[in-house]
């Protein structure tokens, strides 16, 4: 059960166009919401989190936007680069004790120039 | 400071083997959280440790197991390897200071193992 839905799960952009993914989640105790940048051969990387009490964060040209009462939240990549190409995946957790992060399935992000 | 090592990179094995995979999360990281990466279904967790302990398991058979040793160091073990085990296993550490989920995990680069 995906309890994480990401979409799209391909992306083409244009180099300084803007890239957006979409995310939506089920479970209402998640209150972390990070975002991984995975590029290949590695492993993913935390790009930037937020946590429902903000309707948005922004470092760079990363942004997420937060829809509580949606249940759901996007990332925006502002002036896209070719080197922003790699494989996205949004995440949800609950902060506290040992719960177990779930991720979406994953949108591989391709900026041609 | 050095990352998180998985060992071995790549692995090809045939159905019925098993395999044991092996991580070392970067100093001072006691938490260490184990996944399976496929095209079609992401990023599953499969479990964590915590001081030795597993905090937590996702949703697989038991043919899937895993330890963590006293320096932090993490093994985990597939038994009776099926086709459908072929995935990137990746492991993750974190500091997990206070129990808290939001402390960043930090990815190995994986181990490729392919069932024939």
């Amino acid at each position: 059960q995906q309890q994480v839905k990401q979409s799209p799960q391909s992306l083409i952009v244009q180099k300084g166009g803007i890239s957006i993914i979409n995310c939506a989640y089920e479970n209402t105790a998640f209150d972390y919401f990070p975002w991984y940048q995975q590029f290949p051969g590695k492993g993913p990387a935390l790009l930037i989190a937020i946590r429902p009490d903000v309707s948005e964060k922004k470092e760079g040209r990363f942004t997420i936007s937060f829809n509580k009462s949606a249940k759901q939240f996007s990332l925006h990549i502002m002036d896209s680069q070719p080197g922003d190409s790699a494989t996205y995946f949004c995440a949800a957790t609950v902060s506290g004790g040992y719960q177990k992060v779930t991720f979406g399935i994953g949108t591989k992000l391709q900026v041609i120039p | 400071k050095a990352g998180v090592t998985q060992t071995p990179r790549y692995l090809i094995k045939t159905r019925g083997q098993q395999v044991t995979l092996s991580c070392s999360p970067i100093s001072g990281h006691r938490s260490v959280s184990w996944y399976q990466q496929t095209p079609g279904q992401g990023l599953q967790f499969l479990f964590e440790y915590f001081s030795e302990t597993q905090r937590n398991k996702g949703n697989f058979p038991g043919r899937f197991s895993g330890r963590q040793f006293s320096n932090s160091r993490s093994e985990m073990n597939v038994s009776t390897l099926e086709l459908g085990d072929s995935a990137l296993y990746l492991c993750a550490s974190s500091r997990k200071t206070g129990n808290l989920n939001t402390d960043t995990q930090y990815f190995g680069p994986g181990t490729r193992l392919t069932v024939l």
